[in-house]
């Protein structure tokens, strides 16, 4: 069974400082995909960032990056010089890819809200 | 227009009213999701639809009931619902294949639900 964990219920940063939201994640399928959304107060759910089980770098996107440690299973998001407008609810996801059951659902962790502070 | 359109925004309802939630999506995706974000809970997947035929039933109460007509429109059919099923009720779409793992939802904006 696949498990997100996010254990970070809210975090505070600094405007202009870099923050890292932490997600451990449990799975046996060898062919996975991660995902981070940010959810504003709006509701909307915005996909930030992908990584990969297979790529061997670190995926980046502007000021989001992806702290991938394969072996221990964790995908931490680095959001770097903050801006108020990141203040918001983060969720991490995951979605794997050997069967059809499972490559058609994604399944999210519990979020973490970030607080990005003036 | 393009994305995941989600209509109404806002829908209040009392327990014995029946009413429905629509989804489409203009992005050639393949695979339709309906999740269930209560407040203070981490987001839960209700059903999916993959190829216009329903993959995933996650345990939701009959009181809810899902249409796939086709690829592009979902719909989420609800009658006699508790007050706990207020919540806020998103529809996402993807693509649906062995490779799709690296391939991540796309969300409307939501549907916010409060029953009386």
């Amino acid at each position: 069974a696949q498990k997100i964990t996010q254990t970070q219920p809210g975090m505070f940063v600094q405007e202009k400082e870099a923050v890292t939201l932490d997600c451990t994640y449990d799975t046996s399928d060898p062919s996975y995909g991660l995902f981070w959304y940010k959810q504003p107060s709006s509701g909307e759910m915005i996909f930030l960032i992908y990584q990969g089980s297979y790529d061997q770098q670190n995926a980046t996107e502007g000021r989001y990056s992806l702290n991938f440690q394969k072996a221990r299973k964790s995908a931490n998001l680095v959001i770097s010089a903050s801006q108020l407008g990141d203040s918001a609810m983060y969720f991490c996801a995951m979605r794997e890819g050997s069967t059809k059951t499972s490559y058609d659902k994604v399944i999210f962790g519990p979020g973490t809200s970030l607080s990005v502070i003036p | 227009e393009t994305g995941v359109t989600q209509t109404p925004r806002h829908l209040v309802m009392g327990m014995t009213n029946k009413k429905s939630l629509k989804c489409e999506q203009h992005l050639g995706h393949n695979a339709m999701y309906w999740y269930k974000q209560s407040a203070k809970k981490p987001l839960e997947l209700m059903f999916v639809y993959s190829l216009e035929e329903r993959v995933e039933n996650n345990s939701v109460p009959s009181r809810f009931s899902p249409e796939c007509p086709n690829s592009s429109h979902l719909f989420l059919h609800l009658h006699t619902l508790q007050p706990e099923d207020s919540a806020l009720y998103l529809c996402a779409s993807s693509h649906s294949s062995q490779s799709s793992y690296n391939s991540p939802l796309h969300f409307g904006n939501g549907t916010r639900l409060t029953v009386t």
